[in-house]
């Protein structure tokens, strides 16, 4: 157990709707990670917020966005959705302290999405 | 444009013996690797990581090296174990650049045979 919260576990909804996944960081996490794992993409890395403010893009698409709360917690929001975007999201954090990039991430266990 | 190259999709390895698992990479300004493994079900976790400015790094069953001159780089894994049974992503970052984002590769499926 890496300490990092997901939720859903599973999320099946259907093409054009919007989904909200949830992460709760390690506690004393201050930097959060969003990635996707898709069949034939991999491990993309998405966006890495920091303490409430976004600290680097990855590939992440125009109909995505994410926010980190005053809490740390974090919420990636899937727009418009289309049957590609079906995949594993994973949410990572890390203690870093100056906001850069950190190779200990921790992990959380992901949210399988589903588009039909 | 696959910046970040596993080749293998899959490799089978008989217990005790080396598993060699490989990763190319086209970006010169990457000056990071990582290796890291994932279980099914599970989120990746972080395995090792070497800098450009070295060649090889160890720690304990599990040695990266670095080829710069061939943007190539390897995990060796000795003795292979049972344990070892997961899908490995090569990672690459340029940490010199101020966004230094990391780029995964597709992975490779370890599977360790008794």
């Amino acid at each position: 157990d890496s300490g990092v919260t997901q939720t859903p576990k599973h999320l099946i909804t259907a093409t054009g709707q919007r989904v909200t996944l949830r992460c709760s960081p390690r506690s004393g996490d201050l930097s959060v990670y969003w990635y996707q794992q898709s069949l034939d993409q991999g491990l993309q890395f998405l966006i890495q917020y920091y303490n409430g403010e976004e600290r680097a893009k990855g590939n992440i698409l125009e109909r995505f966005s994410a926010q980190q709360f005053p809490d740390l917690h974090s919420e990636l929001n899937l727009s418009s959705l289309e049957l590609g975007d079906s995949a594993l999201y994973f949410c990572a954090s890390s203690v870093e302290t100056s906001g850069r990039w950190s190779d200990t991430q921790y992990f959380g266990p992901g949210t399988r999405l589903t588009v039909l | 444009d696959q910046q970040v190259k596993q080749n293998s999709p899959s490799l089978s390895v008989q217990e005790g013996r080396i598993s060699i698992l490989n990763c190319d990479y086209t970006n010169s300004m990457f000056d990071y690797f990582l290796w890291y493994k994932k279980y099914p079900a599970e989120g990746p976790t972080f395995l090792i990581s070497i800098s450009s400015i070295k060649d090889k790094n160890e720690d304990g069953r599990f040695t990266v090296f670095l080829n710069k001159s061939a943007k190539h780089l390897s995990l060796h894994i000795v003795p292979s174990q049972p344990g070892d049974s997961a899908v490995y992503f090569c990672a690459a970052s340029a940490r010199g650049r101020r966004d230094d984002k990391i780029i995964f590769g597709k992975g490779t499926r370890l599977h360790i045979l008794p």
